[in-house]
């Protein structure tokens, strides 16, 4: 079965600083997509970025980039120009199409942006 | 355009009481999943929805979980005789096709759900 691992469960940073929130991941399938999610307080979860797991260039989405190391499973998220509308609860999640439709997230990182 | 709506938004049980919670999917969507998420954790598949069959649910945690989509839109996630371990936010989610490569969900803004 995928797992997804978020091992940092508090970050902060300054606002305008750079932050970058990790994720790693277990797959034994060459084919996947991986996803950011952020849930704000109000709960509704919003996708932030997402990457195919085909493609070599790391996915970018204005202030919001992935570091993909698909040999090492890893899966980070760097936010550039932190802004107070970013603290939120961040989740990593996995999908493939063998494993259906199901998003498998990981555990969350709670982001802190401080002015 | 509206986007997903669940209600209520929270509900108060009785341990051994049954509910019902709501999911009103975007207008059109053909996808619709529901997940269970506790507290300080990701969330956790549940059961997922093509039109009105009911595809995948082995995310249902036991057979007091029961979801219904009848007419292919609105869905119904029903407990029965609710426990203290069923308290969770019970998030709604759906999508405008069968999922495809990074196709996203859209999420709705969940039930919370507590059981005393």
């Amino acid at each position: 079965a995928q797992t997804v691992t978020q091992s940092q469960p508090e970050m902060s940073v300054q606002e305008a600083e750079t932050v970058t929130l990790s994720c790693t991941y277990d797959t034994s399938e060459s084919d996947y997509y991986l996803f950011w999610y952020k849930q704000p307080p109000s709960r509704q979860m919003i996708l932030v970025i997402r990457q195919e797991a085909y493609k070599q260039q790391n996915a970018t989405e204005n202030r919001f980039s992935v570091n993909f190391q698909k040999a090492a499973k890893s899966f980070s998220l760097k936010i550039s120009d932190s802004q107070l509308g970013d603290a939120a609860m961040y989740f990593c999640a996995y999908r493939s199409e063998t494993s259906g439709s199901r998003l498998t997230f990981g555990e969350g990182t709670q982001l802190t942006v401080n002015p | 355009g509206a986007g997903v709506s669940q209600s209520p938004r929270y509900k108060v049980a009785k341990r051994g009481q049954d509910v019902a919670l709501r999911c009103d999917p975007i207008s059109g969507h053909v996808s619709l999943f529901w997940y269970q998420q506790a507290l300080g954790q990701g969330p956790e598949f549940l059961t997922y929805f093509q039109n009105e069959a009911q595809l995948d649910k082995s995310g249902l945690p036991s057979d007091r979980f029961f979801a219904e989509r009848p007419e292919g839109s609105v869905s119904t996630l029903k407990i029965q005789r609710t426990q203290q371990e069923d308290s969770a936010v019970y998030l709604c989610a759906s999508s405008p096709r069968p999922l495809l490569g990074t196709d996203t969900q859209y999420f709705g803004p969940g039930t919370r759900l507590t059981v005393l």
